[in-house]
């Protein structure tokens, strides 16, 4: 099973909507990041909230994190047709000696003009 | 700056055969994450270089191997192809010593289709 796993899978709005991305995770991390990938191509970083962060705003973006719940959501205010992507979650892990960045599935955006 | 780059950004190999992809990360960072891309395992974790040395890795085969030379530009070798291993191969560098689980750059990616 996933460590993150992204909430809806695909999520399709009106651009000027807000949209709300969720992501739940199993075990205890050191961070948890957000990034976007256009179609086929290579990730970017969003923003990076710490395990002993609450919530983080960057632009238009605004992550949460609840470490209790095992949950983050991010929230893209005032959403525009640049913004149909892939987004991921990811966690920073230390799993079997090793530290690693874990992805979630992703959600996809679109924002329709 | 300029950013990470990945060459070759398209390959096309046969079963059996094997495969080196490069990687240059960005201007002063160190470590160097590799990651496999699939439809249907998403994003995962193959290793992460740091000065010259493996220093973390994930859940692959012995296929798949790496190395970092002194300049920090990394390459990544999987052997004996098989068809699962098509994938979209990303490459990842980050400024502090932090490696895998800090804020990470990421290249093009180099698209691998194993027929």
């Amino acid at each position: 099973s996933q460590q993150g796993e992204e909430d809806p899978q695909a999520l399709s709005i009106q651009e000027g909507e807000n949209a709300t991305m969720n992501c739940s995770y199993k075990t205890s991390i050191n961070n948890l990041q957000w990034y976007r990938q256009n179609s086929g191509r290579g990730l970017v970083h969003l923003i990076l909230i710490r395990s002993n962060e609450r919530e983080k705003h960057s632009g238009r973006l605004r992550v949460t994190l609840d470490t209790s719940k095992k949950s983050s959501s991010l929230l893209i205010t005032a959403s525009r047709a640049a913004d149909t992507a892939s987004y991921f979650c990811a966690t920073g892990i230390l799993q079997g000696g090793s530290e690693k960045l874990v992805f979630g599935k992703g959600t996809k955006l679109t924002v329709n003009p | 700056k300029a950013g990470v780059t990945q060459t070759p950004r398209y390959l096309i190999k046969t079963r059996g055969q094997q495969v080196t992809l490069s990687c240059s990360p960005i201007s002063g960072h160190r470590s160097v994450s590799w990651y496999q891309q699939t439809p249907g395992q998403g994003l995962q974790f193959l290793f992460e270089y740091f000065s010259e040395t493996q220093r973390n890795k994930g859940n692959f085969p012995g296929r798949f191997s790496g190395r970092q030379f002194s300049n920090s530009r990394s390459e990544m070798n999987v052997s004996t192809l098989e068809l699962g291993d098509s994938a979209l191969y990303l490459c990842a560098s980050s400024l502090t010593s932090g490696g895998p689980t800090d804020t990470q750059y990421f290249g093009p990616g180099t698209r691998l289709t194993v027929l």
